[in-house]
């Protein structure tokens, strides 16, 4: 199947500080992906679709200023926590939309974020 | 509304046969997903149903009934590793996925 990667796999930072992460997709094109969030014990929580080459579609609820999404090319797109604070602490998650066979998505391996 | 309802949790014995059922309730309908997580690490992709029936592949099956809403995971000759978390998601007019609670699923020897 298709591969996602995830950069960093870990981040631990101080509140206050930014944190960019990474979603790749390595062997594919992906004119759309998803980022997700996870709490413990809990489902995935869709944030955003990330569009290539537009503007992300964001959740209700989810800060547009606050997490930064950029799709500037079809095998990239960036998350970036500004100004993170310790409720921002969680699993994120990334994935890629795949329409060829058939329509899924394939997941990065997430990217656990712990703001101190 | 969109739903997706799955159980908590399930147990099962090393060996055994273990069906995980799901309902959902999307706006609009372009399949169904099942996908594992361990802990601590991301989904994989299992299974898509977009059709009706019994999709097959290995020791996992995964069926679906339009009509009904209605889809469920069959876990053939269960391992120790198969203990995890499966997730189901429907996936609505929109392509986008929504997503089930998971179930756990705890496997003994």
């Amino acid at each position: 199947g298709a591969v996602v990667s995830q950069h960093p796999s870990r981040v631990i930072c101080k509140s206050g500080t930014s944190v960019k992460i990474e979603c790749r997709s390595l062997d594919f094109q992906a004119t759309t992906m998803f980022w997700y969030r996870q709490f413990p014990k809990k489902s995935l929580m869709l944030m955003a679709t990330s569009n290539e080459g537009s503007k992300a579609t964001y959740e209700q609820g989810v800060e547009k200023d606050k997490f930064l999404i950029n799709h500037a090319s079809l095998t990239l797109s960036t998350l970036t926590v500004t100004s993170a604070h310790p409720e921002d602490s969680s699993f994120y998650i990334c994935s890629a939309r795949v329409t060829r066979p058939a329509e899924t998505q394939y997941f990065g391996p997430g990217t656990r974020l712990l703001v101190l | 509304g969109q739903n997706i309802d799955q159980p908590t949790e399930m147990t099962a014995t090393e060996g055994a046969i273990v069906q995980i059922n799901c309902t959902y309730q999307t706006s609009g309908f372009n399949g169904l997903f099942w996908y594992q997580q361990h802990a601590g690490e991301a989904p994989t992709f299992l299974s898509y149903n977009v059709l009706d029936g019994l999709e097959e592949k290995g020791r996992f099956s995964s069926f679906l009934s339009r009509s009904k809403g209605y889809s469920y995971l069959l876990l053939k000759e269960l391992q120790m590793k198969d203990s995890a978390s499966y997730l189901c998601a429907g996936m609505d007019s929109n392509y986008q996925l929504i997503w089930g609670a998971g179930t756990k699923l705890i496997i003994k020897p």
